[in-house]
């Protein structure tokens, strides 16, 4: 059982499509995260939200727009998108923003998205 | 620009013996690394951790060395199991800490 959720598990698009991913923990997390993976490479970090408010944007293109409602729940929205963009969508929490060494990233089970 | 490297796409031993797995990394302001591990159609899962003021930590059958000169570090399991087959990801922090790194993964396959 993951303590992290996400929604859907699997996701088809058209590149006009508009689409939401998303996350939800209950743990009290106070950072969340959305990773990117595409096959046989790392998980690279998109954005990360610090106690609802976003700290981190690795240059993602606008396409992509996450939105963090409330400390529970974390949306990525999806507009737009090109083919490339198929891929392992991750959702993580942890329970202080950085500071690793305490507080780990626990996962979810991600959204494979493809484009066509 | 990969910071975190695994070289070693996969590997496979035999049930009982000892996995290394192995993992290097570039920058030097990392000071915090960790394992996690991967089953298919699951999200990545916290295995265990080692701060840059220690060389080794060990949690049960899982060990993990770090030689900070070498900016290198690898994790042990003995002795293997077949349900430790999994895709085992490296990762580092440091600098800023808010972001966390991962190499490509290592897939080890534990036989029977």
């Amino acid at each position: 059982d993951t303590e992290v959720t996400q929604t859907p598990k699997h996701l088809v698009m058209g590149m006009t499509n508009k689409k939401s991913l998303k996350c939800e923990q209950h743990m009290g997390h106070r950072a969340m995260y959305w990773y990117k993976q595409k096959a046989k490479k790392p998980p690279e970090l998109m954005f990360v939200y610090s106690y609802e408010k976003l700290s981190i944007n690795e240059s993602v293109p606008s396409r992509f727009s996450p939105e963090c409602p409330n400390s529970s729940l974390l949306n990525l929205h999806l507009h737009a998108l090109q083919p490339e963009d198929s891929a392992l969508y991750l959702c993580a929490s942890s329970q202080v923003p950085g500071h690793f060494a305490i507080a780990p990233l626990h996962f979810g089970n991600g959204t494979r998205l493809t484009v066509t | 620009d990969q910071q975190v490297k695994q070289n070693s796409p996969s590997l496979s031993v035999q049930e009982g013996r000892i996995s290394i797995l192995n993992c290097d990394y570039t920058n030097s302001m990392f000071d915090y690394f960790l394992w996690y591990k991967k089953y298919p159609a699951e999200g990545p899962t916290f295995l265990i951790s080692i701060s840059s003021i220690k060389d080794k930590n060990e949690d049960g059958r899982f060990t993990v060395f770090l030689n900070k000169s070498a900016k290198h570090l690898s994790l042990h399991i003995v002795p293997s199991q077949p349900g430790d087959s999994a895709v085992y990801f490296c990762a580092a922090s440091g600098g800023n800490n808010n972001d966390m790194r991962f190499g490509a993964g290592t897939r080890l396959t534990v036989k029977p």
